[in-house]
């Protein structure tokens, strides 16, 4: 049974560039959640898909949009990447909102 | 004031020593309480719920105090592969919010 995956593993982009991340969660999971993480920092919620919808989001700006597929995969974009878009983006997949499994994360570094 | 706060160690224990770790939370109306492991450069990894009443899982065992708002992680007889830093996570309305961690290095 394969567990979350994420792809890519790595990516360089350029300030002012977008990007898109994506999150296959694991067996029998319907919910996807997304984290960034810094480094020294614990993971920042960032939003919930369920259902194909958002369920919930933390503080993070609409640059920061997301999507759920009928497969329940699911997607994060950023648009105008800044500098301190820099960070490990996490995605975690659950049964509605217990106990949460992680990916192993993409690394995102800005430029 | 962070919602979720935890000291972030580094605590730096022999072999089968005994460890706690302790996680205070800033909203009353939060609903379910975690604790998860995070290797170096590695996600983390759910290392246990916390229950109400406590619960214990070998050598690890959980505790929440809802009056005090506060979760605490016991580690007994550490091991060298205990290392790690360990996240306190507290839950409201399908927001997780996670603690800085607190890095524990066991040596030999």
């Amino acid at each position: 049974d394969a567990g979350v995956t994420q792809s890519p593993t790595h990516l360089i982009k350029t300030r002012g560039q977008q990007v898109t991340l994506r999150c296959s969660p694991k067996s029998g999971h319907d919910t996807v959640s997304w984290y960034q993480q810094a480094l020294g920092q614990g993971p920042q919620f960032i939003f919930q898909y369920y259902e194909e919808e958002e369920r919930q989001r933390g503080n993070f700006p609409d640059r920061f949009s997301g999507h759920q597929f009928p497969n329940y995969s699911s997607e994060l974009n950023v648009n105008a990447l800044l500098l301190g878009d820099s960070a490990l983006y996490l995605c975690a997949s659950s049964i509605l909102s217990y106990e949460q499994y992680f990916g192993p994360g993409t690394r995102l570094t800005v430029t | 004031r962070k919602e979720v706060e935890q000291d972030p160690g580094p605590f730096n224990v022999p072999e089968g020593a005994t460890v706690a770790f302790n996680c205070t939370y800033s909203n009353s109306a939060s609903q379910s309480f975690f604790w998860y492991r995070q290797d170096c450069r590695k996600e983390p990894k759910l290392l246990m719920s916390v229950y109400s009443s406590g619960n214990e899982d070998g050598r690890f065992t959980a505790q929440l105090n809802r009056a005090s708002q506060y979760i605490s992680l016991l580690i007994r007889d550490s091991k060298l592969s205990d290392s790690a830093t360990y996240l306190c996570v507290v839950n409201r309305n399908n927001d997780m919010r996670f603690g800085a961690g607190t890095r524990l290095t066991v040596k030999p």
